[in-house]
């Protein structure tokens, strides 16, 4: 079971929204900075959220990401058939030097 | 155009050795520090090790340490993972990743290469 806590499904139908949830503690999200990462099985992991709700260049504004507390969110609108993958929460633990990752939310579109 | 290219992987049994490389092309490989994360089968992603942008420093996560060595070839732009008395839970999907700097995210990453430890 990770530190960061994301549920493991999500769906929705072309054109609607989803929201992906990453809950998390003081000691993580509540001070540092999250990320998110969606990762289709055989492809790259790719960057789709740095620093809370900023994007890379060349990620589509369908995605967005927010934080509040202890929990951040990483919402997709818009569903396209190619969002179908696993997106995963991140932050950085200093006591580690490395990152956690959240369990994953495996998005599929019906 | 920034490229990541993993290699090396392969079915071994249980006590063995392997060494994985990344191929860097197209980033200041020398600038960045750089880590291994790993996929394992019907699970999600687990961080690895990190080298700091001159090999300074290595950090491993726990259940590879002692086991796992992270080294760099600035000169050449490759990373490598050297990972000796290899377990059966050590099979997954393993990517190299560029970390961005201060703010600690991967902006670039590889497809992976599968390793398979058999018992």
């Amino acid at each position: 079971q990770s530190v960061l806590v994301q549920t493991p499904s999500a769906s929705g139908t072309p054109g609607q929204s989803v929201n992906i949830s990453c809950s998390g503690s003081s000691a993580n999200i509540g001070s540092q900075t999250v990320n998110w990462y969606q990762q289709v099985p055989g492809m790259a992991p790719k960057l789709l959220i740095f620093g809370d709700d900023h994007r890379p260049s060349g990620v589509p504004d369908r995605f967005s990401g927010s934080k509040s507390g202890t929990s951040a969110s990483l919402a997709i609108s818009g569903l396209r058939s190619d969002d179908e993958a696993e997106y995963y929460c991140a932050v950085w633990d200093d006591s580690l030097n490395g990152p956690l990752f959240g369990g994953g939310t495996k998005v599929t579109v019906l | 155009q920034v490229r990541l290219v993993e290699s090396g992987g392969g079915v071994v049994q249980t006590g063995s050795s392997l060494r994985l490389s990344c191929d860097a092309s197209g980033l200041m490989f020398n600038a960045y520090a750089m880590h291994w994360v790993r996929r394992p089968p019907g699970k999600g992603l687990q961080w690895v090790a990190v080298i700091w942008y001159d090999g300074s420093h290595q950090y491993y996560a726990d259940s590879v340490k002692g086991r796992f060595t992270i080294s760099r070839d600035n000169s050449n732009s490759v990373l490598y993972l050297d990972m000796n008395t290899l377990r059966p839970e050590d099979t997954a999907v393993y990517f190299c990743a560029r970390d961005r700097g201060n703010s600690h995210y991967f902006d670039h990453w590889g497809r992976g290469t599968l390793v398979t430890v058999a018992s």
